[in-house]
């Protein structure tokens, strides 16, 4: 079983700053997923990435996948209330586990206004 | 775009009754899938199916059955509910296995 572990479990900070989440395993991922999930809601996808050193952006958040494509962090700038939630990172080998995705526990993030 | 429809979105058992979760989408996925998230547990896969007739175990299967006769549904049968089984219950499709998957809004099953 490949194993994700996301990092920190919880974080907690103001409005305004920035603030930076990972997803780590000893696997080698085919592409890896991040996921938010809001109360209540399933989780939405946010981004795919799947070449190593790859660098995603979408508005203030700016996604990495090590160069390696074991590890991945997702860096918001500027953290507002509306991005709290649960951040998820799924990924998925082609080679092992018949390509079905893996979810690490996630990071649950809260921003104050 | 329904997307991913899941019902019911609540619902509370007695241990030992048994009920079926609806999954259907209308996006013609193939591949659909069940998880559980559990406080502290991420989400964790029960059973998954690669296109009609085919049904596969995940991580925990234990006290589920599947059956995908069409595309577009996919229910998932609790036997014998226990109060192990209270959780939140997702369906989620996706264009193929490890694909960018498309959650439904969840079933929070409490069994008492």
């Amino acid at each position: 079983t490949q194993l994700l572990e996301q990092s920190p479990q919880f974080l907690s900070i103001q409005e305004g700053e920035n603030l930076t989440v990972y997803c780590n395993s000893s696997s080698v991922f085919s592409s890896l997923q991040w996921y938010r999930q809001e109360p209540g809601e399933g989780p939405v996808l946010l981004v795919t990435v799947v070449t190593g050193g790859e660098v995603k952006k979408l508005k203030r958040l700016t996604f990495q996948f090590g160069d390696a494509r074991k590890d991945s962090s997702l860096h918001i700038t500027a953290a507002q209330p509306g991005d709290t939630g649960l951040y998820l990172c799924a990924g998925s080998t082609l080679s092992t586990n018949a390509g079905k995705s893996t979810f690490g526990d996630g990071t649950t993030l809260t921003v104050k206004p | 775009n329904a997307g991913v429809t899941q019902t019911p979105k609540f619902q509370v058992l007695k241990t030992g009754q048994s009920m079926t979760l609806q999954c259907a989408q209308d996006m013609n996925h193939e591949y659909m899938s069940w998880y559980r998230q559990d406080p502290g547990m991420g989400l964790r896969l029960i059973h998954y199916s690669v296109g009609a007739g085919i049904t596969d175990q995940g991580e925990v299967p234990n006290g589920y059955n599947v059956s995908r006769s069409t595309t577009e549904d996919f229910p998932l049968r609790l036997l014998s509910a226990a109060p192990s089984q209270t959780s939140v219950y997702f369906c989620a499709s996706s264009y193929y296995v490890g694909g960018e998957a498309f959650f439904g809004q969840g079933t929070r099953l409490t069994v008492v």
